[in-house]
C-alpha cells in the first residue's frame, strides 16, 4: 500500500442511514484532513487533525462527525445526510512542521445521498 | 469578490498545443502557490509548487506567479492526451496545509 487510501470508493445511502468513510495514510505524516468536493465548487476543508488534535470547523453540519484514533487512520461518520451532501469526499495528509506542508490526497469516496 | 477565481472551462486543445491555465486572486498576502492535477475518479496530486513570484519549470510544465497582478499561470508545452485532467490552483499565506485556498479547477481535454 502506498500513499493515502480511502474506502469505500463509492457509497449510496438513504437519508436515514448511518455510514462511515475510512482513510489510511502510509506516509508517516502527522496531520490528516477531510475535504468535500462538489461539482463546480472549490475544494472545501471540513476537518483537520493536526498532531492528533482536532481543528474545529464550525461551518460543517453536525451530521458529519470525524474520528482520528491515531496518526494513520481517519474516519468520517455520516448520519441523517441530505441530498445536497452528495459529493466526492477526499482525505489528505501532510507533515506539519516539515519544510513545506504539501497535501497528499486519496482517491476519494463518491457519495450519493438518495 | 471570491478569493481565488479560476475559469472552469472546459478547455479543448489538439495534441502538441501549448496550454495556458490561469487563476486570479484577491489576497495580496498569499505567498505559496500550487497547481494540482486531478484525473477522473482520482484525488488531486501536486504538480507544481512555487514560493512568491517568478517562474518554475519542470519538464513540459511551467508555473508563473505575478504577485503585482495577483495572477498565476500554468503552461503545458507539447500537450499530450495524458494531460487531460482537471487542474486546480491553490494558494496560501503560509506553509500550513490547513491554510490552502483552492480554485474551482479547469477541465482540460487534449485530443490526439
Amino acid at each position: 500500500e502506498t500513499g493515502v487510501t480511502q474506502t469505500p470508493r463509492h457509497l449510496v445511502m438513504g437519508m436515514t442511514n448511518k455510514k462511515s468513510l475510512k482513510c489510511e495514510q502510509h506516509l508517516g505524516h502527522n496531520a490528516m484532513y477531510w475535504y468535500k468536493q462538489s461539482a463546480k465548487k472549490p475544494l472545501e476543508l471540513m476537518f483537520v487533525y493536526s498532531l492528533e488534535e482536532r481543528v474545529e470547523n464550525n461551518s460543517v453540519p453536525s451530521r458529519f462527525s470525524p474520528e482520528c484514533p491515531n496518526s494513520s487512520h481517519l474516519f468520517l461518520h455520516l448520519h441523517t445526510l441530505q441530498p445536497e451532501d452528495s459529493a466526492l469526499y477526499l482525505c489528505a495528509s501532510s507533515q506539519v512542521g516539515g519544510a513545506n506542508e504539501k497535501l497528499f490526497f486519496g482517491s476519494g469516496t463518491q457519495l450519493s445521498v438518495l | 469578490q471570491k478569493e481565488v477565481e479560476q475559469d472552469p472551462g472546459p478547455l479543448s486543445v489538439p495534441e502538441g498545443a501549448i496550454v495556458s491555465l490561469n487563476c486570479t486572486y484577491s489576497n495580496s498576502a498569499f505567498q505559496y502557490f500550487m497547481w494540482y492535477r486531478q484525473y477522473s475518479r482520482k484525488g488531486p496530486e501536486l504538480l507544481m509548487y512555487t514560493y512568491s513570484s517568478g517562474n518554475k519549470e519542470d519538464g513540459r510544465f511551467t508555473a508563473q506567479v505575478d504577485k503585482s497582478s495577483k495572477y498565476i499561470s500554468l503552461f503545458i508545452r507539447d500537450s499530450q492526451p495524458s494531460d487531460s485532467a482537471t487542474y486546480l490552483c491553490a494558494m496560501s499565506l503560509n506553509q500550513a496545509g490547513t491554510a490552502l485556498i483552492f480554485g474551482k479547477g479547469t477541465t482540460l481535454s487534449v485530443s490526439s
